[in-house]
């Protein structure tokens, strides 16, 4: 069965700074989608990045960068220059790797950006 | 243009009656989801359809019973609440059914139900 691990319940980063959020998974399965999603305060999920697990590259979207160690089964969500709308809760979250198109989610990590 | 959009927002009501959230996509997706978000934040699927036929059910209670008309729209029923239905349910669509990886799943904003 597949399983996302956010290991950091609670982050706090300063303005500007960069910051990692770490994720590590299991899965047997050799074909699987990593996701990170932002939940700010106001409730709505959004999606911030995607990697494929045949991706050869890291993926990129802006400030968001996704560290994709395969071998580590992990996949840190790096913000750099943090800003203050950063600070919300981020969700680690799989697709496939067994579990067919459902998304399995990890328990979040909620980020604090401080001036 | 709301891709997904789900309504009610809020909803409280008794322990005992039966209440619906609507769900409905513009993005021509083949599959649409329910999630369930508890105290905790924790995020756990409920339900998934591809092309109005449930695919995931995943141990949920019979009191919860999702309904799709259509490809786009993708109801959540539930009958006698509990205390403990208490939470945020998303609903989500997405494409590419049948590939694992592929494109991201779009939420709702989410309907935050309150049983008291």
């Amino acid at each position: 069965a597949q399983k996302i691990t956010q290991t950091q319940p609670g982050m706090f980063v300063q303005e500007k700074e960069a910051v990692t959020l770490d994720c590590t998974y299991d899965t047997s399965d050799p074909s699987y989608g990593l996701f990170w999603y932002k939940q700010p305060s106001s409730g709505e999920m959004i999606f911030l990045i995607y990697q494929g697990s045949y991706d050869q590259q890291n993926a990129t979207e802006g400030r968001y960068s996704l560290n994709f160690q395969k071998a580590r089964k992990s996949a840190n969500l790096v913000i750099s220059a943090s800003q203050l709308g950063d600070s919300a809760m981020y969700f680690c979250a799989m697709r496939g790797g067994g579990g067919g198109n459902k998304l399995t989610f990890g328990t979040g990590t909620q980020l604090k950006v401080e001036l | 243009d709301t891709a997904v959009s789900q309504t009610p927002k809020y909803l409280v009501t008794q322990m005992g009656n039966d209440k619906s959230i609507k769900c409905e996509q513009n993005l021509g997706h083949d599959t649409m989801y329910w999630y369930k978000q508890d105290s905790k934040k924790f995020l756990k699927i409920m339900f998934s359809y591809n092309n109005k036929e449930l695919i995931i059910n995943e141990t949920v209670p019979n009191r919860f019973s999702p309904k799709s008309p259509d490809k786009a729209h993708l109801n959540l029923h539930i009958n006698s609440l509990e205390l403990g239905d208490s939470a945020v349910y998303f609903c989500a669509s997405s494409q590419e059914p049948h590939r694992a990886s592929g494109t991201e799943a779009f939420f709702g904003q989410g309907t935050r139900l309150t049983v008291v």
